[in-house]
């Protein structure tokens, strides 16, 4: 199957500072990439479609200057945390798009803020 | 409002028994519906589903979609130790935006 990547897989930060993350898809071209955060013992929820050369679709609730996402490439999607606070620790997870519309996902990006 | 919802939320089994998950859902749009295993990290993708009554397997497992009466099972024959994980459906809605169910804990004991 399509791989998924994120870097990095694990983040510890100080409460103000900014946090990027990566996903690649590393063998084939996502038009489409999708940004979801899950809290633990809870479901994903997504937070943003990010479309290749246009900006995010931010679902509702989701701060997008605060949750900046840049889909610079056809395989690169970075969604940055800005002024990152303890409640915005999470498990953030990326997905990808193939041609076939199956999505895949990358490994997650466990991010605790102290 | 969108609702994808998973029974049960968890459940207990031996090894060597057979599990069936439910997925309901009430969505305007209805792309797919997808099945995917999460154990520690992200989901790893199982079975999707667009048409009604033609089962998908791959192994132990398998799975059915009724558009009709708006759910999908899950069914894992032969469970086995590795099978522990939560399982989430989710349906594609449109433009690959998808509705998670909470997912169901499987825990299967030697």
């Amino acid at each position: 199957g399509a791989v998924v990547s994120q870097h990095p897989s694990r983040v510890i930060c100080k409460s103000g500072t900014s946090v990027k993350i990566e996903c690649r898809s590393l063998d084939f071209q996502a038009t489409t990439m999708f940004w979801y955060r899950q809290f633990p013992k809870q479901s994903l929820m997504l937070m943003a479609t990010s479309n290749e050369g246009s900006k995010a679709t931010y679902e509702q609730g989701v701060e997008k200057d605060k949750f900046l996402i840049n889909h610079a490439s056809l395989t690169l999607s970075t969604l940055t945390v800005t002024s990152a606070h303890p409640e915005d620790s999470s498990f953030y997870i990326c997905s990808a798009r193939d041609g076939k519309e199956t999505q895949y996902f990358g490994p997650g990006t466990r991010l605790l803020v102290l | 409002e969108d609702k994808v919802v998973q029974s049960p939320l968890s459940l207990v089994v031996h090894e060597g028994d057979t599990v069936t998950l439910n997925c309901s859902y009430e969505v305007t749009n209805f792309r797919s519906l997808l099945w995917y295993k999460q154990e520690k990290k992200a989901p790893t993708f199982l079975f999707m589903l667009t048409s009604s009554g033609i089962e998908k397997k791959s192994g132990r497992l398998s799975s059915i979609l009724d558009k009709k009466e708006l759910f999908s099972i899950l069914n894992i024959t032969a469970t086995q130790t590795g099978d522990s994980a939560v399982y989430l459906c989710a349906v594609d809605l449109l433009w690959g935006k998808f509705q998670f169910g909470a997912g169901t804990q499987v825990v299967v004991t030697p």
